[in-house]
């Protein structure tokens, strides 16, 4: 059985840094080709993606976001962290990880969904 | 703006078939994946890679593809099928995966 979840803090302030970590289980970031990804939704909004990071640590982000985002992994410890510096009222958001299944799938996928981690910065 | 294109309100009666359309220059070279989100939930995953249908998704779902339009069709709408639908798909440079702007469902 697949499950991710998310943890974190629910508050933050402005121009704060956000820490959050996937944490996951039923497959592993040593196998290839899989990746874990995070999403974001702001209010009433659409979803968003931001970052991904694959077996063999390659990384991708949203070109918008990139310059605030990092993600990293803990390969033994099933988990996968984000990080997004100087957090603004607008990155208030329900924040997802997702297990992209495969790299080389030509739609980009994300099959298993965390239930989200709902920030707020303030 | 999203890279992917998608109109914001779809309507269909009840037992009827419905198509949700994602338009964008990637779709010429990459297909879509579909997601169902209904309020308060994690969105799921219902059409992978153009028409491939997870476990436990009803075959009432499919998904088609031509030129630079992705497509969702539901026939025989439910009432549970009420729900907001996104794709998801690579950018051009296939690095990226943008997500369209959703499809709020309603079935009437």
């Amino acid at each position: 059985q697949i499950t991710l979840r998310e943890s974190g803090p629910t508050l933050v302030k402005p121009t704060q840094t956000l820490t959050l970590t996937c944490t996951f289980s039923g497959f592993s970031l040593y196998s290839s080709p899989v990746g874990v990804g995070w999403i974001r939704q702001p209010p009433g909004k659409a979803l968003e993606w931001l970052a991904v990071i694959y077996w063999d640590d390659d990384k991708r982000y949203s070109p918008s976001l990139r310059s605030r985002l990092t993600i990293t992994k803990d390969t033994s410890r099933n988990q996968v962290v984000l990080t997004v510096t100087n957090m603004d009222p607008v990155d208030t958001a329900t924040y997802y990880c997702a297990r992209r299944p495969n790299y080389y799938d030509t739609s980009g996928t994300f099959d298993y969904w965390g239930q989200g981690a709902r920030v707020t910065v303030s | 703006s999203s890279e992917l294109s998608q109109d914001p309100d779809v309507s269909v009666a009840l037992g009827q078939t419905v198509r949700i359309t994602c338009q964008g220059d990637s779709l010429r070279s990459y297909y879509a994946s579909w997601y169902q989100q209904k309020p308060g939930q994690a969105p799921v995953l219902v059409i992978s890679d153009k028409n491939n249908r997870p476990s436990g998704i009803s075959d009432r779902f499919s998904g088609s593809s031509s030129g630079n339009t992705a497509s969702l069709t539901i026939t025989g709408a439910q009432a549970d099928d009420e729900a907001d639908y996104y794709c998801i798909s690579r950018d051009s440079s296939g690095n990226n995966s943008p997500f369209g702007g959703g499809t709020k469902l309603t079935v009437l």
